[in-house]
């Protein structure tokens, strides 16, 4: 595609379920990040895919929090047992193979509010 | 990891001005240093960027630049327009084979006034 698509644009779910958010990133690009911004916050890193390297999670905050990548492309992140303070706006972003370039691509997010 | 602190979190002011923001990493490691630019309700998109192999870089009226040896970077923004106003986030990253984690600063609002 021509940009990073991000899948549901908004979602509202009651405390306790589970919540699954896509990412489709610009196609070609090799690496893919997860990040949270809360209302008026920063970018909060959660996980970060390079090609077929494993994945860095370090940022996940819990372990109710995973993502996977399938076949290097569309990438789906997981929230368990949604609780109030995952509420945030979850962007990804993606970024071509060559080294010299540094640009993230972002997509316009999928607003999560959990009631 | 790294550990990106940005100043100020908010910033006035008037049309024409200019704006400075600063920000300040820890791992000394870094090598790439990008400004990002969130207009409200929207993506951040990148507006500039520097590598630590040079100090300094301008594009038409924003400049960045950067001190390696004491860790910190700046954007300027010169002729400030009411377009201008956004949230801005610094970031930095090692670039590696394995690619690069970016890590954000918190971001500085920037309001400019008419």
């Amino acid at each position: 595609g021509a940009g990073v698509s991000q899948s549901p644009s908004n979602k509202v779910t009651e405390k306790g379920k589970d919540v699954e958010l896509r990412c489709d990133p610009i196609s070609g690009h090799t690496a893919l990040y997860w990040y949270r911004q809360s209302l008026g916050q920063g970018l909060e890193f959660l996980i970060y895919f390079q090609g077929n390297s494993a994945p860095d999670k370090s940022g996940l905050p819990s372990d109710r929090f995973s993502a996977e990548r399938t076949g290097g492309s569309v990438s789906t992140l997981t929230i368990q047992r949604t609780q109030q303070e995952d509420s945030a706006v979850y962007l990804c972003a993606s970024r071509s193979w060559d080294p010299n370039t540094g640009e993230l691509f972002f997509g316009e997010g999928s607003r999560l509010t959990v009631l | 990891g790294e550990n990106v602190e940005q100043h100020p979190s908010t910033l006035s002011v008037q049309e024409g001005d200019s704006a400075v923001i600063k920000c300040t990493y820890s791992d000394s490691a870094s090598n790439y240093f990008p400004w990002y630019k969130q207009e409200l309700g929207k993506r951040p998109q990148l507006i500039i960027d520097i590598r630590s192999n040079v100090g300094e870089k301008k594009d038409q009226r924003i400049a960045v630049t950067l001190n390696k040896t004491a860790k910190h970077f700046s954007l300027h923004i010169t002729e400030t327009q009411p377009e201008d106003s956004a949230v801005y986030f610094c970031a930095a990253s090692m670039r590696k084979a394995a690619g690069n984690k970016l890590t954000f600063g918190g971001g500085t609002r920037v309001l400019v006034k008419p």
